[in-house]
Order: C-alpha cells, then structure tokens, then sequence
C-alpha cells in the first residue's frame, strides 16, 4: 500500500502557483518524499525530492513540515502543459536500491 | 543520449501466446524495474533488478518472468498471455544510490484477445 494520502483531483487557474498537497504521517527518518508526475499516458517524469529542507529547482519548490509529516509541492505559475496526475511517494533508501510504490495521486487541471 | 526505450509500442497478442517486452537504458543504471498501469489506476511494480544477475519481485508478479543479464537491458517476459494482463507497461531505470530519480520510458500498449 501506498504510505501517502493525497487529494484525488484539484483544479488551478493558469498562471496562477498550484499547491499539491501529500500527507506521510508515518514517514521515517530514512524516507525521502519524491514528486513525479504523468502527463496523459506517458511515462511518468520526475519532479523533485526532498529528505528534511525545502528543495527548488526549475520546474517546483517542495515544502516540507518540520515534522516531516506533510509535504506541498508548489508549481509556481501553472501552465496548461502542467495538467497531468502528480504522485507523491515516500520511499526508503538502502545501501542498494528500493522501488518507487505509486498510489493513485492527484490529477491536477490548470484551467485557462 | 536515448535514455530509457521500450520496444514495442503497441502489441495484440492472442490469449496463451507469449512475447517479450523490451526495455534498454544507455546510462549505466544498476536499478531498472517493471510496472504496469491499468486504465485510472496507479502504477503497479511487477519486478525489479537491483544489477545484472539479481533480480527480485513486486507486487504483481504473477504471469510475468524477468532476467538481467546485462546492465543495460531488463526484458520482461508473458509466457501465456491473458485478457488480464492488457495493460500499458512502463520500465524505469535509475542509478543505486540514495535520492536519486527514476527515468521512466515511454511505454509499451499491450491488448491481450
């Protein structure tokens, strides 16, 4: 099972910033948060990721709770391009590799 | 640079007939891993491959055979097709260190009548 909650479906104005919310109460200190999306039917494309401090890149900023038990990935100015479903995932990190488990994200309209 | 590609794209099997799904990535990563996506629904992890020789299962391997012989290719392998396992078939890649991201291909349509 998917260990994130996220809200099924959220509506964003274009231009406006969308902010996706994801909730990981049971987050461990070893659990990233990564952000993918999927435009359509395409492969799924990676967003950001984050372990405890706020992260920024090109395309979003990912805030997470001091108590790393929410997190809200925040896509500035949204576009029409950005409508696509948005997965947030917690995934342990070994000294090998742990897969990326998918729950059923947030499919996000950006409305013109 | 390539990246991750699927072959093919699109397929019609027959029930009980078998193919493979090919998937090759050019960037040297140890991890590569099979999901399928039914329509409105997540992405499901079928088996992964941590490097060549090991491999391990998801959560919906049933029906499905893996081998990794080399790093760079992780085909996934229907030994008798059924009407369940149309679905659209992604493979992903990503090096085997913490905080790192997966690179997904573009994926593989499978009908199966």
């Amino acid at each position: 099972d998917a260990k994130t909650t996220q809200p099924p479906s959220m509506d964003c104005a274009e231009g406006r910033a969308a902010n996706l919310p994801c909730n990981h109460s049971t987050i461990s200190g070893n659990e990233y948060v990564y952000w993918y999306r999927q435009i359509h039917s395409q492969g799924p494309q990676y967003i950001i990721h984050g372990l405890k401090n706020n992260e920024t890149n090109e395309m979003a900023s990912l805030i997470i709770t001091e108590d790393r038990k929410s997190s809200t990935l925040i896509l500035p100015h949204a576009t029409l391009r950005d409508t696509a479903v948005y997965y947030c995932i917690v995934r342990v990190e070994f000294s090998g590799n742990t897969p990326l488990v998918f729950g059923k994200g947030t499919r996000l309209s950006v409305i013109a | 640079n390539a990246g991750v590609t699927q072959t093919p794209k699109f397929q019609v099997l027959k029930t009980g007939q078998s193919m493979t799904l090919q998937c090759a990535q050019d960037m040297n990563h140890e991890y590569m891993s099979w999901y399928r996506q039914d329509p409105g629904m997540g992405l499901r992890l079928i088996h992964y491959s941590v490097g060549a020789g090991i491999t391990d299962q998801g959560e919906v391997p049933n029906g499905y055979n893996v081998s990794r012989s080399t790093t760079e290719d992780f085909p996934l392998r229907l030994l008798s097709a059924a009407p369940s396992q149309t679905s659209v078939y992604f493979c992903a890649s990503s090096y085997s260190m913490p905080g790192t991201e997966a690179f997904f291909g573009q994926g593989t349509r499978l009908t199966v009548v």
